[in-house]
């Protein structure tokens, strides 16, 4: 069983649905990251949660949604999506948010149509 | 000034050349430095920790500079498989890592 499992790997969502995205950690860490990788742009931070908590919101637009029920769930609720936000979303975990390490999971590719 | 920059390339060498990589920070306060590998389409996976005294790991060896604000990576004996994207990644207290946009190493036979 990988770390980090994230569901699903694939989705193609119209502009006018609801879908969500699925993070798990099986390592034990106590924080939890959203990321989203877009074609020849570095990695965004989105979203930090810290034991549960919600700890930074990277200015990111009102139609995506984070929920973290518990240390090792994370999701992202997307509505109303632009073509612009198709992308490579990933989940990370780390022990904290500290000086350590993270690891991701294999991520979402997401196409917006 | 990007808070982490890397040289885009691609950086083109053959089999068993010797490759460095750069990737300069600009927040004097941060506090830990990794190199991550990133396959085309794949996730980041981390591939060292940047230590101050600086770390091998088989061809692999990291360097930290305090006084100039950058890391390296330098890659000896190239294989094919070392063909990939390479990120680095600073941890600037206690938030999430910031990520460069990666270096392209295409090592060719």
């Amino acid at each position: 069983e990988t770390g980090v499992t994230q569901t699903p790997r694939h989705l193609v969502m119209g502009m006018t649905n609801k879908k969500s995205l699925k993070c798990e950690q099986h390592l034990g860490h106590n924080a939890m990251y959203w990321y989203k990788q877009s074609a020849k742009k570095p990695l965004e931070l989105m979203f930090v949660y810290n034991f549960k908590e919600q700890t930074e919101n990277n200015s990111v637009p009102s139609r995506f949604s984070p929920e973290c029920p518990n240390s090792s769930h994370l999701f992202l609720h997307l509505h109303t999506l632009q073509p612009e936000d198709s992308a490579l979303y990933l989940c990370a975990s780390s022990q904290d948010r500290g000086n350590r390490e993270a690891f991701f999971g294999q991520g979402t590719r997401l196409t917006v149509v | 000034r990007k808070e982490v920059e890397q040289d885009p390339g691609p950086f083109n060498v053959p089999e068993g050349a010797t490759v460095a990589f750069n990737c300069t920070y600009s927040n004097s306060a941060s506090q830990s430095f990794f190199w991550y590998r990133q396959d085309c389409r794949k996730e980041p996976k981390l591939l060292m920790s940047v230590y101050s005294s600086g770390n091998e790991d088989g061809r692999f060896t990291a360097q930290l500079n305090r006084a100039s604000q950058y890391i390296s990576l330098l890659i000896r004996d190239s294989k094919l498989s070392d063909s990939a994207t390479y990120l680095c990644a600073v941890n600037m207290g206690r938030r999430a890592l910031t990520f460069g946009s990666g270096t392209r190493l295409q090592v060719q036979p």
